[in-house]
């Protein structure tokens, strides 16, 4: 069974901190996606990384996929009230079909 | 159509009862996913299909739970009996055949009473 940590599992920061919020796993993933949902809403995709190694940038938001496409990171710089959300990340199998979610990394970022 | 829909947005009912969810995906996904999530937490896993049929219903928590796609599109999840700790947000997402993304409905916020 395939399964995603996420840490830390709750975030308060304030507006202007940098923070870095992490998706680990023992298994293999074909790739990573990132989510954030908001109350009362879906969760919403931020990115898909897909090559260990790879590194992608999204405004102030930085995502790294694991050289053994097994762990994954994402960095906020300069937080701002409207990052408050429940990030998560999920991971896909080898065929692209299967998806496990990690339990979320709940983030605030007060003004 | 633009976006995953679910109706309804909120469902109350009470122990014991049937209930049905809907989902519409995205007009020409194939793949189409059920999630659950409770209060504060993760997504759980429930069903996935592509086309009409099922390949993995293993995460079902109950035989009270089933699932049906009609044509290619819209889904029904059925909740059979309802128990209280049914009660939380149901998540459909959907995605093109082999592509690596999902997207997400709004979901639908069960109480069970």
């Amino acid at each position: 069974t395939q399964l995603l940590e996420q840490s830390p599992q709750f975030l308060s920061i304030q507006e202007g901190e940098n923070l870095t919020v992490y998706c680990n796993s023992s298994s293999v993933f074909s790739s990573l996606q990132w989510y954030r949902q908001e109350p009362g809403e879906g969760p919403v995709l931020l990115v898909t990384v897909v090559t260990g190694g790879e590194v992608k940038k999204l405004k102030r938001l930085t995502f790294q996929f694991g050289d053994a496409r097994k762990d994954s990171s994402l960095h906020i710089t300069a937080a701002q009230p409207g990052d408050t959300g429940l990030y998560l990340c999920a991971g896909a199998d080898n065929y692209g079909q299967n998806f496990v979610f990690g339990p979320g990394t709940r983030l605030s970022v007060l003004p | 159509g633009a976006g995953v829909s679910q109706s309804p947005s909120n469902k109350v009912t009470e122990k014991g009862k049937d209930v049905e969810l809907r989902c519409d995906p995205i007009s020409g996904h194939t793949a189409l996913y059920w999630y659950r999530q409770s209060l504060g937490q993760g997504l759980e896993f429930l069903i996935y299909f592509q086309g009409n049929s099922a390949p993995d219903k293993s995460g079902l928590p109950s035989d009270r739970f089933s699932a049906e796609r009609t044509g290619g599109s819209v889904s029904t999840l059925t909740i059979q009996r309802t128990q209280q700790e049914d009660s939380a947000v149901y998540l459909c997402a959907s995605s093109l055949n082999g592509v690596k993304t999902q997207y997400f409905g709004p979901g639908t916020r069960l109480l069970v009473l």
